[in-house]
Formats: structure tokens, sequence, C-alpha cells
């Protein structure tokens, strides 16, 4: 089961690119990276999840590197309503899907 | 959205008691998995199921027992609570995509439980 680290806080101007990293030198092959967030207070809420190949779709783009060992999340233009902790995580053939800690991401105006 | 029903939402119970919280799903999604959020962290895996009867344990499984005896409902159990088993529960569905053994998640509303 791969293990991800992530910065605990970041900051980002209203409309600028939101670029949160992970780490997670330990995944295997079959390991596809995930993401998801929780604002305050509400519930979680899925974002993307990629193997190799960079990933996008409506909420952000997921860059892996070619390695595999790290991966950016990616909010092209972030609002003051992408203010949340973000957190990623690793599934593979075993399904298992944990997650790691996660990054608090304050969107200032 | 998803339906996934999570029940119930708030419990208040006595250490020592056996509770059981439900997940519901609409979706006859293949995985189900049941996650505890403490202060300050983000979820912890309990248990979580690949199928009808197929369960496995997660990272803080101890105290924790589950059963899947149909597609749509994934149970958890706690045999007898104690106050460290106060936490938020959510459950989490999905399904294979393709290429991916676990595709886009979906998540309940979550399950207040406290343990006094």
């Amino acid at each position: 089961d791969a293990k991800t680290t992530q910065p605990p806080s970041m900051d980002c101007a209203e409309g600028r690119a939101a670029n949160l990293p992970c780490n997670h030198s330990t995944i295997s092959g079959n390991e596809y990276v995930y993401w998801y967030r929780q604002i305050h207070s509400q519930g979680p809420q899925y974002i993307i999840h990629g193997l190799k190949n960079n990933e996008t779709n409506e909420m952000a783009s997921l860059i892996i590197t070619e390695d595999r060992k790290s991966s950016t999340l990616i909010l092209p233009h972030a609002t003051l309503r992408d203010t949340a902790v973000y957190y990623c995580g690793g599934a593979g053939n075993n399904r298992k899907l944990i997650w790691g800690l996660g990054t608090s991401l304050a969107v200032n105006p | 959205d998803a339906g996934i029903t999570q029940s119930p939402r708030h419990k208040v119970t006595e250490t020592g008691t056996p509770v059981t919280l439900r997940c519901h799903q609409t979706e006859n999604h293949r995985y189900m998995y049941w996650y505890r959020q403490d202060p300050g962290h983000g979820l912890r895996l309990i248990h979580y199921s690949y199928g009808v009867k197929d369960t496995d344990k997660g990272e803080v499984s101890d105290g924790y027992s589950v059963s899947r005896s149909k597609t749509e409902d994934f149970l958890l159990t706690l045999e007898s609570a104690t106050s460290s088993q106060t936490s938020v529960y959510f459950c989490a569905i999905s399904e294979p995509s393709p290429g991916a053994y676990v595709g886009t998640i979906y998540f309940g509303e979550g399950s207040w439980l406290t343990v006094v």
C-alpha cells in the first residue's frame, strides 16, 4: 500500500492556479493515485484519479511524474470556494483505498 | 449524486453497548468502504468490501466488524463501543473504471457517533 505525504498547508491567491503536491515514492506499479477534498464541516468530495498519464476533468488536473513517485493536483483558477483540505491516496489491485493526512489550502482574496 | 444513505446519522451510545452503522447504496457498485474521521485527521480505512461476503481489514480495524450479505448494504458493527470510537464515520462506494481497479468514489454524508 502506497504511503502518501503532503505539505500540511498552502496558500493561493484567488484566480491563480493552486498546485498541490503529493509524494508517493513507495507506490507500486498497479496503484492509482486518487484525490478528494473536504470543505470545512462538509463531507468528502472526490476530485480525480490517475495512473501515469495526466488527467483532467471539470474540477482539476492531475499531473503524475514519469517515475510515478509524486503527483500534483492543479486547480487552474482557484476561487474562495476551493478553500478546503485536499487529500491524496492510492489503491491498487487489492482495492484498498488509503488516504494521506492532507493539505489545508487557503485561497486568499 | 450517488445514492448513498448512511444510518443513523447521529447516535449517542454508552460504553460497552453494541452499535451498528448501515451504509446503503442504490448504485449497485461493487466496492464499499468504511472510514472514520477524527479531528485534525483525514479518513482512515476501517474495513472494505470488494463484493458480497468479500471483506478485508483496513488500517484501523480493531474493535470493528463488518458484513455484506447483499450488494446494497455494508454494515459496520462496534461489538462493544468504547470512548475511543467516538468519531465521524463515512461510507464510500466505487466501481472499477476503464483501466482502474477503483474508479470514481462517492462518499456518504457521515454518521456522527458519540460513545459516553
